[in-house]
């Protein structure tokens, strides 16, 4: 059974670019969540994605949008990086989204952007 | 709003050395409570989890038990191992919502 996969696994940037992550989910889950993990930092959420609808946004600007496919992957896309926006990029996924069921999260390796 | 205060590292110990590493929360209602283990490169990993008062979580040999009245989830080891090397992170889900909120971690190493 594969976990939670990501890709790319590094990715080089600079300021103004835009950037796209990617995400597949462990199997039997169709909640999606990201996180901002900076350097020394622990993971701070970004937004969740249930039935391809974004259901629940953390403390982060507009620049950071995101999408739900209907096989249950997931995309993270960062318009206009800062060097700020320098970190490891998280995925997790859990069973299910609204009912309060998600108490665990599974969490992917990780995608680590640099904004030069 | 909801968060988790855990001690700061870095933290060196012996092998075989008693590992405590101190998580306290702020929250409305009884969250979830969950510590998350990163080893170098890798993701994180759930080590173990207590949905309410009194609960003890435990795995390979780490224990914490969910303490209400002092709000606190404290992450203890007997005998710590080389590989047990790794950052920790406290966590929790808070009752009205799906949003997990993380400490800042603390790096453990463990020396021979």
């Amino acid at each position: 059974d594969a976990g939670v996969t990501q890709s790319p696994t590094h990715l080089i940037k600079t300021r103004g670019q835009q950037v796209t992550l990617r995400c597949s989910p462990k199997s039997g889950h169709d909640t999606v969540s990201w996180y901002q993990q900076a350097l020394g930092q622990g993971p701070q959420f970004i937004f969740q994605y249930y039935e391809e609808e974004e259901r629940q946004r953390g403390n982060f600007p507009d620049r950071f949008s995101g999408h739900q496919f209907p096989n249950y992957s997931s995309e993270l896309n960062v318009n206009a990086l800062l060097l700020g926006d320098s970190a490891l990029y998280l995925c997790a996924s859990s069973p299910y989204g609204l009912a309060g069921g998600t108490d665990t999260q599974y969490f992917g390796p990780g995608t680590r952007l640099t904004v030069l | 709003g909801d968060s988790v205060t855990q001690m700061e590292g870095p933290v060196t110990l012996s092998e075989e050395a008693f590992l405590t590493i101190n998580c306290t929360y702020t929250a409305t209602g009884y969250p979830s409570l969950f510590w998350y283990v990163q080893y170098p490169g890798e993701g994180l990993q759930l080590l173990l989890k207590a949905t309410k008062a009194d609960d003890k979580g435990s795995n390979k040999g780490f224990e914490a038990t969910y303490r209400k009245e002092t709000t606190s989830f404290h992450l203890e080891k007997g005998s710590v191992q080389v590989s047990d090397s790794a950052v920790y992170f406290c966590a929790l889900r808070g009752k009205t919502g799906n949003q997990f909120y993380f400490g800042t971690g603390t790096s453990l190493t463990v020396i021979p």
